[in-house]
């Protein structure tokens, strides 16, 4: 079956710098991939997806390209703010239309001043 | 933007009763899950419904679990008898229709089932 992949369970960084969060899976259909963001008390929200091979998404400062050759879609952002202090999920659907998603572990982000 | 509510938010139960636990989604909304999330290991697809009817179950929604929404009214999981092993988060979730593409699940912000 459909697996996600997230190999960091908790990244901490101080305000301004880079982050990168890693995002593989596993299907034998062709792949819908998503981030989601919880922020603590709050419910997940979609910060981004794509079906599109190859192809750089963005929103509210994030990006990430799906790549099929390598099965990834990792989440970027070249300078985090305090308010992204959360956990991100990534999640899978092989089919896309009204599916159950696949998810990840997620990871926590913890942004220090 | 659009918000999908879930009530209560935290629920304690006795082992071997009944628990329902509901959800309000999007009104527009015609497509509706449940998500279980155990402490400490990812969110997991429980089932779909449209149109008054169960699409899709993974193996995890076992034969003691039901949803409905009779009446346009809130979405419910059903858990009877509850069993020590349902103690998770339960997150609901809802979304349009959108043959051909992918429509976005708009996610509540959880129960917290403890069974003890």
């Amino acid at each position: 079956g459909d697996s996600v992949t997230q190999t960091e369970g908790l990244v901490t960084l101080t305000k301004g710098l880079p982050v990168m969060l890693n995002c593989t899976y596993q299907t034998t259909y062709s792949p819908f991939l998503f981030w989601y963001v919880q922020h603590l008390n709050e419910a997940p929200k979609l910060l981004l997806k794509s079906s599109t091979d190859n192809k750089r998404t963005e929103h509210q400062g994030f990006y990430a390209t799906l790549h099929k050759s390598s099965s990834s879609f990792h989440l970027q952002k070249s300078s985090v703010q305090l308010s992204d202090s959360a956990l991100y999920f990534c999640a899978l659907s092989d089919r896309g239309y009204a599916q159950g998603l696949t998810f990840g572990l997620g990871t926590r982000v913890s942004v220090f001043p | 933007g659009p918000k999908v509510l879930q009530i209560p938010s935290h629920q304690i139960i006795d082992m071997g009763q009944m628990v329902t636990l509901n959800c309000d989604p999007v009104s527009n909304h015609l497509y509706f899950y449940w998500y279980k999330q155990i402490l400490g290991q990812q969110m997991e697809f429980l089932v779909n419904f449209y149109n008054g009817k169960v699409m899709e179950k993974s193996k995890l929604f076992k034969d003691q679990f039901s949803v409905e929404r009779p009446d346009g009214s809130y979405f419910t999981l059903k858990i009877q008898p509850t069993a020590l092993e349902d103690s998770a988060v339960y997150f609901c979730a809802s979304s349009l229709p959108d043959w051909g593409n992918y429509a976005e699940q708009f996610f509540g912000p959880g129960t917290r089932l403890t069974v003890l």
